[in-house]
């Protein structure tokens, strides 16, 4: 599975877009991007997960860059609740066989 | 809450003894993971039931480290002899494989803490 990069912290006010970047620039064709985040002291949530088109769910959005080589995973108003650790993992199409391979993330901070 | 359990959710316990760890997988899930977190850094895979078969180990999990899964449902994992560097949260995880594709759902995690 391709690395990824995030940058290890960011600090959002609450209310406003909080947007994650994130790096996969050896993403190959069939490997997807998964966001998952981490509360403190709780198991990873999953949140979303794309291929190339973007994707919204009721927690967030993915935006893929047309390369593919990029994403941003988008909470569109952040609350207190929404600070966490959040992981962007790449992962192959078939992804039945294989672990998730997690980095550091980032330590996202929302600020009343 | 149909969501992953596990239990229990704290361990203390000395150095030596041996510990056991519970994970109740989302109802109908045929896979189920392993994982250990450490202070600071992400989950770690350690090994992974396709029903009640064990399909792989991380190399993370010494001969200390012993996970079941007998019927297919709920998993256990089973620290021998514990020393202090065990002390971490472990985390289980289950999916539905379809298609070749699989969403992860996370429990709340065991806290051990070996002194």
């Amino acid at each position: 599975d391709a690395k990824t990069t995030q940058p290890p912290s960011m600090d959002c006010a609450e209310g406003r877009a909080a947007n994650l970047p994130c790096n996969h620039s050896t993403i190959s064709g069939n490997e997807y991007v998964y966001w998952y985040r981490q509360i403190h002291s709780q198991g990873p949530q999953y949140i979303i997960h794309g291929l190339k088109n973007n994707e919204t769910n009721e927690m967030a959005s993915l935006i893929i860059t047309e390369d593919r080589k990029s994403s941003t995973l988008i909470l569109p108003h952040a609350t207190l609740r929404d600070t966490a650790v959040y992981y962007c993992i790449v992962r192959a199409r078939r992804s039945g066989n294989t672990p998730l391979v997690f980095g550091k993330g980032t330590r996202l901070s929302v600020i009343a | 809450d149909t969501g992953v359990s596990q239990d229990p959710r704290h361990k203390i316990t000395k150095r030596g003894q041996n510990v056991t760890f519970r994970c109740d997988p989302i109802s109908e899930h045929n896979r189920l993971y392993w994982y250990r977190q450490t202070l600071g850094q992400g989950p770690e895979f350690l090994t992974y039931f396709q029903n009640e078969a064990q399909l792989e180990k991380s190399r993370l999990l010494s001969d200390r480290f012993s996970a079941e899964r007998p019927k297919g449902s709920f998993s256990t994992l089973e620290i021998q002899r514990t020393e202090q560097g065990d002390s971490a949260m472990y985390l289980c995880a289950s999916s539905l494989v379809a298609g070749g594709q699989e969403t992860q759902y996370f429990g709340p995690g065991t806290r051990l803490l070996v002194l």
